[in-house]
């Protein structure tokens, strides 16, 4: 068990650019969900796979962002036309769907930085 | 919909003193409550859950338990240690669906040597 992984950990860009996001899932978990942290709050949920289904989305994923899962392993978040609100740390957790009170292990973050 | 409260903070401690940091919740049908905490430098990982009312959850020496009738899950230690400076989530999911987590404001904690 290697953990979840997210690569980059850190990303800067100029408004307007379009950044991608990985995260590499414990193996055999079948969940995957992501999350969006801003400085001094919560994680706030933004979407959710069951393997390669996205069964939810959150209102604050926009038209800009599109979330896969090609296969049910891994994901990618993509950001289109950033915006300076999209600065903010971007998380991935992971499940095993087996009742409920379900640990969600999570990831390093992506740190997002939009100039 | 689904939220939680947590005490404000920054809160800071003495190493030995006694630690509260309270949680309420506001929730549909019978959610699932847990203690997530961030350490300098790291990601969120779980400290302890209840999945029922009356459970109590405990990880390191600290615990909550689930009191429905109050709406709360207030972490508590007996007593603290520098090493538990991070910063505490307290978080809930529904019983179906997604499950996914509906997070406080988190509470940064300070222990002081």
């Amino acid at each position: 068990d290697t953990g979840v992984s997210q690569n980059p950990r850190h990303k800067i860009t100029k408004r307007g650019q379009n950044v991608t996001f990985r995260c590499d899932p414990i193996s055999e978990h079948n969940r995957l969900y992501w999350y969006r942290q801003t400085l001094g709050q919560g994680p706030e949920f933004l979407t959710y796979f069951q393997n390669e289904a996205q069964l939810e989305k959150s209102r604050l994923l926009s038209d800009r962002f599109s979330a896969e899962r090609p296969k049910g392993s891994f994901s990618t978040l993509e950001i289109q036309r950033t915006e300076q609100g999209d600065s903010a740390m971007y998380l991935c957790a992971s499940s095993l769907a087996r009742g409920t009170g379900v640990e969600q292990y999570f990831g390093p973050g992506t740190r997002l930085t939009v100039t | 919909g689904n939220s939680v409260t947590q005490m404000e903070g920054p809160v800071t401690l003495s190493e030995e003193a006694f630690l509260t940091i309270n949680c309420t919740y506001t929730a549909t049908g019978y959610p699932s409550l847990f203690w997530y905490v961030q350490y300098p430098g790291e990601g969120l990982q779980l400290l302890l859950k209840a999945t029922k009312a009356d459970d109590k959850g405990s990880n390191k020496g600290f615990e909550a338990t689930y009191r429905k009738e109050t709406t709360s899950f207030h972490l508590e230690k007996g007593s603290v240690q520098v090493s538990d400076s991070a910063v505490y989530f307290c978080a809930l999911s529904s019983s179906g669906g997604a499950q996914k987590l509906v997070f406080g404001q988190g509470t940064r904690l300070t222990i002081n040597p």
